[in-house]
C-alpha cells in the first residue's frame, strides 16, 4: 500500500524559504502516468493546488504560485520536494502531498490527468517572526 | 479557470436523514469524446487529509459506503449522503478535473449532526 509523508519546519521566518519534502513508500514514485503534487490549506479553508510533478521532470505550477515555487522528485529516494520562496503570513498553511492519478480509456489511452487518490497526513507551516 | 462553487457552506441534518450538497462549475465538465463528467468527491474529517470519495461525478472507490452517490452532468453536481452517520462528519469538496491547470476545488461544505 502506498504511503505518503510529509516533512519539513514547521515554522518559517517572513521572506524566508520553505523546503518540504514528501517521501512516498511502498511503491515507485517512478509511474509513467501519475504526477506528485503539493497542495495546501490555510487554517479553516478550502485546498489549493501549488503544483504537479512527473518523475521525469515535468511540472505544472499554479499560475499565482509560478515565481516563487519550485517541485521536484528524487528518484534515488522515492521523494518529492517544495520549495516556496518569499514566504509570508499568507503561506501558512497545512501542505499535503498528493498523488495525481494520470487516467486511460477502455482502449489503454492516457487521457490526462485526473484527480487525488492519494494523500499524507499533510505538515503545518506557520510563518512567523 | 474553471471556478467550483459549493452550497451550502454548512448544513446540520439529523441522524438518519439525508443530506444533500451542491456543486457548480464555472464551465461544463463533460468531456464530450468520452461523455464523462470530470468531477471528484472528497470528504476531509476534523484533523486528516481529504479522502476521495467519488470520481467521474457519480463512481464511488472503494471501501466508501453505498449511502454516498454523486450525480449530475455539465456544470451541476451534488453529493448526496441518503442516511447520515454520525462518522460521516466532515468537509466535503468537490474539484474539477477537466480543463487543467490548475485543478481547482469548491470552497467546502461543512456537514454536521442537528
Amino acid at each position: 500500500q502506498v504511503h505518503l509523508q510529509e516533512s519539513g519546519p514547521g515554522l518559517v521566518r517572513p521572506s524566508e524559504t520553505l523546503s518540504l519534502t514528501c517521501t512516498v513508500s511502498g511503491g515507485s514514485i517512478s509511474s509513467t502516468s501519475d504526477y506528485w503534487t503539493w497542495i495546501r490549506q490555510s487554517p479553516g479553508k478550502g485546498l489549493d493546488w501549488i503544483g504537479s510533478v512527473h518523475f521525469s521532470g515535468r511540472t505544472y505550477y499554479n499560475a499565482p504560485l509560478k515565481s516563487r515555487v519550485t517541485i521536484s522528485v528524487d528518484t534515488s529516494k522515492n521523494q518529492l520536494s517544495l520549495i516556496l520562496s518569499f514566504m509570508t503570513a499568507a503561506d501558512t498553511a497545512t501542505y499535503y502531498c498528493a498523488r495525481l492519478v494520470g487516467m486511460y480509456d477502455s482502449s489503454g489511452h492516457y487521457k490526462g490527468l485526473g484527480y487525488f487518490d492519494l494523500w499524507g497526513r499533510g505538515t503545518l507551516v506557520t510563518v512567523s517572526s | 479557470d474553471i471556478v467550483m462553487t459549493q452550497s451550502p457552506d454548512s448544513l446540520a441534518v439529523s441522524l438518519g436523514e439525508r443530506a444533500t450538497i451542491n456543486c457548480k462549475s464555472s464551465q461544463s465538465l463533460l468531456h464530450s469524446s468520452n461523455n464523462k463528467n470530470y468531477l471528484a468527491w472528497y470528504q476531509q474529517k476534523s484533523g486528516q487529509p481529504p479522502k476521495l470519495l467519488i470520481s467521474w461525478a457519480s463512481t464511488r472507490e472503494s471501501g466508501v459506503p453505498a449511502r454516498f452517490s454523486g450525480s449530475g452532468s455539465g456544470t451541476e453536481f451534488t453529493l448526496t449522503i441518503s442516511s447520515l452517520q454520525a462518522e460521516d462528519v466532515a468537509v466535503y469538496y468537490c474539484q474539477q478535473y477537466h480543463t487543467t491547470p490548475p485543478w481547482t476545488f469548491g470552497q467546502g461544505t461543512k456537514v454536521e449532526i442537528k
